[in-house]
């Protein structure tokens, strides 16, 4: 089954506790991206990646690393979370062509830190 | 700057009745596409229908179609004959095709279908 899956899909997590959220899919997209929702705001983009060893900031990431050395794996990391970053994280995937294709998404991940 | 624009926090629809999702949006890109998604109480996010730049039709998929008007710069979605399943939060989006493949949303429309 095409996917992209999550882990974990809840956190709750102290501030400063380095944290990660894996994210992985398996139909060979080019495109990764993170989100945040949060309520009133909807989805804002955290990091982008547009291939392998390809990654770029989106609009919101202060406090966040992402990595891509594979093409299928897309993870988040918090190096030192703080309250703030309490929300609930997708992770999406999609092809590259000329636009058309929708992100899919992940489950996504609720996490709480206090 | 890209924008989009959602006005309408909550709606309310009688089921079996139609009902447009407002959305507007903002680009100096000749070249982006529309997308609309439903994110139903379980939190998932569900691909409905695409509208791109250059596409001279309405998209239209299922009960669900986009009224695309181009000069107003506005992409609603209209869901014909709701269902008590299409209560749920609607996130109109835009990816444009220059500079990247950024896709940015707007805040959402929570929608209430009412038996």
């Amino acid at each position: 089954e095409a996917q992209v899956t999550q882990n974990p899909r809840y956190l709750i997590t102290v501030t400063g506790k380095k944290l990660t959220v894996t994210c992985s899919q398996n139909m060979n997209h080019e495109y990764m991206s993170w989100y945040r929702q949060d309520p009133g705001l909807g989805l804002r983009q955290i990091y982008y990646s547009m291939n392998v060893e390809v990654t770029d900031k989106g609009d919101v990431p202060e406090g966040y690393k992402v990595s891509r050395k594979e093409k299928r794996n897309f993870p988040l990391i918090l190096e030192s979370p703080s309250p703030n970053q309490t929300s609930l994280y997708f992770c999406a995937s999609s092809l590259i062509d000329r636009g058309a294709s929708p992100l899919h998404f992940g489950n996504g991940t609720r996490l709480t830190v206090t | 700057a890209q924008k989009i624009t959602q006005t309408q926090p909550g709606m309310f629809v009688q089921e079996k009745e139609a009902v447009t999702l407002d959305c507007t949006y903002d680009t100096s890109d000749p070249s982006y596409g529309l997308f609309w998604y439903k994110q139903p109480s379980s939190g998932e996010m569900i691909f409905l229908i695409y509208q791109g730049s250059y596409d001279q039709q309405n998209a239209t998929e299922g009960r669900y179609s986009l009224n695309f008007q181009k000069a107003r710069k506005s992409a609603n979605l209209v869901i014909s004959a709701s269902q008590l399943g299409d209560s749920a939060m609607y996130f109109c989006a835009m990816r444009e095709g220059q500079g990247g493949f950024k896709t940015i949303f707007g805040a959402g429309t929570r929608l209430f279908v009412k038996a």
